[in-house]
């Protein structure tokens, strides 16, 4: 079966750096993205990795290995904001989306 | 501003009371998707178009339908809605292709007494 495994729940501190890790187990691989999305909202779209390697986009980047099936979502200078949860979703060989559970991010001051 | 709009952002039914969500797009989009969101889980997809083509997911259950009259405007039925029916329902569009992301609404809340 298809499989996308992120931790559940995380806790960080305001101002430092957090990496979110993603691995998958999919029929095919047709890109990864990340969405963010906070209690009670819509998930927002925060980045796509298809190729091997680090995506930088502000304070957020997103890395991709395909050989190892994993991705991981870095969060520098984390703000208060910053507390959401953050989805996982590869696209497999049919260009279907499957979805990790999230990963709840607790930022503490 | 292009946007993904559900309605309502809020729904309270009553055990097998049918119900219909919906969703508007002025993004014209190919693509509209309808997930099911509970806690803690995977957000499950339950249908999606691509224009009028209707796909149905293989475990959605039957209690469950969609209609989408025209390209902005997309419906989700719950005919009799159960306890475990009780969920956040998400509408997303896309442009279709690989690499393009997923447009969410904020989601209907679904509360089943």
């Amino acid at each position: 079966g298809q499989n996308i495994d992120q931790p559940t729940e995380m806790t960080a501190t305001e101002g430092a750096i957090v990496q979110i890790n993603c691995t998958y187990q999919t029929s095919g691989f047709n890109g990864l993205f990340w969405y963010q999305q906070h209690a009670g909202e819509a998930p927002t779209f925060l980045s796509y990795n298809v190729l091997d390697g680090l995506e930088e986009k502000g304070r957020f980047s997103s890395f991709l290995s395909r050989s190892k099936g994993y991705s991981y979502l870095l969060l520098k200078e984390l703000q208060m904001k910053d507390s959401a949860s953050y989805l996982c979703a590869v696209k497999d060989s049919n260009y279907q989306l499957i979805w990790g559970a999230g990963t709840k991010l607790i930022i503490k001051p | 501003d292009a946007m993904v709009i559900q309605n309502p952002r809020y729904q309270v039914t009553q055990f097998g009371k049918p119900v219909t969500l919906s969703c508007s797009q002025t993004l014209n989009h190919n693509v509209m998707y309808w997930y099911q969101q509970k806690s803690s889980q995977a957000q499950k997809l339950l249908f999606h178009y691509y224009d009028k083509d209707f796909n149905n997911e293989a475990d959605t259950p039957d209690n469950f339908q969609s209609r989408r009259p025209n390209t902005s405007f997309c419906f989700l039925d719950i005919r009799s809605p159960g306890l475990g029916d009780a969920a956040m329902y998400l509408c997303a569009t896309s442009p279709g292709g690989t690499s393009s992301p997923l447009h969410f609404g904020n989601g209907t809340r679904l509360t089943v007494t």
